[in-house]
């Protein structure tokens, strides 16, 4: 069992649509928890940010942290074609240490 | 001008070649990451350097060497390259005081034949 799992993709979803994002995990002392952005043919950038269990708001973007269930999201709300994009989980037990990504969802949003 | 840049952007080459990716950043960051990308398996770490006396081994760092020769330059190195390590290659940097955001070059898509 690889220890960040994600949906690979690919999804495809309108204009307008709330998308969900998910990852789970094994590893109960990752307490620190990201989202990452990757455009085609470009690094990663990161979106969000977050620690331990919660919610986190930034514009169309929460991420969502269940460390009971070991499981992350990530919703997009209003999505537009810009968002078109790979989306990375990623986690780690120590601040700033030793990240384990998952394997990415590939979203396309359409006009 | 980018904040993390990767040289070369491509690069193809054959079994047992000797190849160097290098990674210059601007931003005057301590920290700097060596990550492979596959299909289906994400990222992985291959080194990290929290400055530059310090290197420390990824997940994966079998056949893989690096270097810190300056705050902003850490290159790495297949000494032997093999098919198994073509993959797209990403450089990071953190900054000491807000190592949860890490930044990325554009990635070296490296083809070994």
């Amino acid at each position: 069992q690889k220890e960040v799992e994600q949906d690979p993709g690919p999804l495809s979803v309108p204009e307008g649509a709330i998308v969900s994002l998910n990852c789970t995990y094994s590893n109960s002392a990752f307490q620190y928890f990201m989202w990452y952005r990757q455009y085609s043919r470009k690094g990663p950038e990161l979106l969000m940010y977050t620690y331990s269990s919660g919610n986190k708001e930034d514009g169309r973007f929460t991420a969502q942290v269940d460390k009971s269930s070991k499981y992350i999201s990530l919703f997009i709300r209003d999505s537009q074609p810009s968002d078109s994009a790979t989306y990375l989980c990623a986690m780690s037990e120590n601040y700033g240490q030793n990240f384990v990504f998952g394997p990415g969802t590939r979203l396309s949003v359409l006009p | 001008d980018a904040d993390v840049t990767q040289t070369p952007r491509n690069r193809i080459t054959k079994t047992g070649k000797r190849i160097m990716l290098e990674c210059s950043q601007t931003k005057g960051h301590d920290r700097m990451y060596w990550y492979r990308q596959d299909p289906g398996l994400g990222l992985r770490l291959i080194y990290y350097s929290f400055d530059v006396k310090d290197i420390n081994k990824g997940e994966i760092s079998d056949g893989y060497s690096v270097s810190r020769q300056a705050q902003a330059k850490f290159s790495l190195s297949l000494e032997s390259a093999i098919p198994n390590q073509t993959a797209l290659y990403f450089c990071a940097t953190s900054d000491r005081g807000s190592t949860d955001t890490q930044y990325f070059g554009p990635g070296t898509r490296l083809t070994v034949l």
